[in-house]
């Protein structure tokens, strides 16, 4: 099992449209976690780190659910400038881990 | 725009060689870390450098190496370059250690190796 899964996608959804993605973590262990977001040929930029039980910031909410291992992120009313790469991961002992990141693109 | 800054921007280099690459962090941070993203995947993480000491490490040959200086910049060096190594080479700076701060990641450098 890899340390970070994603879905696969890639998500194309109608502007308006709500999406969620899921993350697994194989790493029980692991004590903090996060969203970033990726255009294209850039850097990766922090949407949302996810503490303990989830958290929400506007149109986006993250969950974390540690039983199951599993991170997910929801876009609510999506927009055209949410079209990105959403790349999920987690911290534990200064060692961070990466998903390998699923492509949205948010159509007219 | 982060503040942290990454030079070169693009680099081509053959097998064999050695290569060095550079990051600025943010004023007021004094962690950086390095990652190595290959297209289509997440960023892979290589180290975390703190006060100038290696503060975590992943996995990787000890063929990557760093430096952070006093004034928290630091670099990234691979030696015997191998053709897998072509990626986008990625620094963050934070301002505490480990991960649970919030890492500003640079531009990148696209290494390409022939």
């Amino acid at each position: 099992r890899k340390e970070v899964e994603q879905d696969p996608g890639p998500f194309n959804v109608p502007e308006g449209a709500t999406v969620a993605f899921n993350c697994t973590y194989s790493n029980s262990a692991s004590q903090s976690f996060f969203w970033y977001r990726q255009d294209c040929r850039k850097e990766p930029k922090l949407l949302m780190s996810v503490y303990s039980s989830g958290n929400e910031d506007g149109r986006f909410t993250a969950q974390l659910n540690r039983a199951s291992q599993y991170i997910s992120l929801l876009i609510r009313d999506s927009k055209l400038s949410d079209s990105a790469t959403y790349l999920c991961g987690w911290y534990n002992n200064n060692d961070m881990r990466f998903g390998a990141g699923t492509r949205l693109t948010v159509k007219p | 725009e982060t503040g942290v800054t990454q030079s070169p921007t693009h680099l081509i280099k053959t097998r064999g060689q050695q290569v060095t690459l550079r990051c600025s962090s943010q004023s007021g941070h004094n962690t950086v870390s390095w990652y190595q993203q290959a297209l289509g995947q997440g960023p892979q993480f290589i180290f975390q450098y703190y006060r100038e000491e290696e503060n975590g490490r992943g996995n990787f040959p000890p063929r990557f190496s760093g430096l952070q200086f006093p004034n928290y910049s630091s670099e990234l060096n691979v030696n015997a370059l191998e053709l897998d190594d072509s990626a986008l080479y990625l620094c963050a700076s934070s301002l505490l250690a480990g991960g649970q701060d919030t890492q500003y990641f640079g531009p990148g450098t696209r290494l390409t190796v022939l």
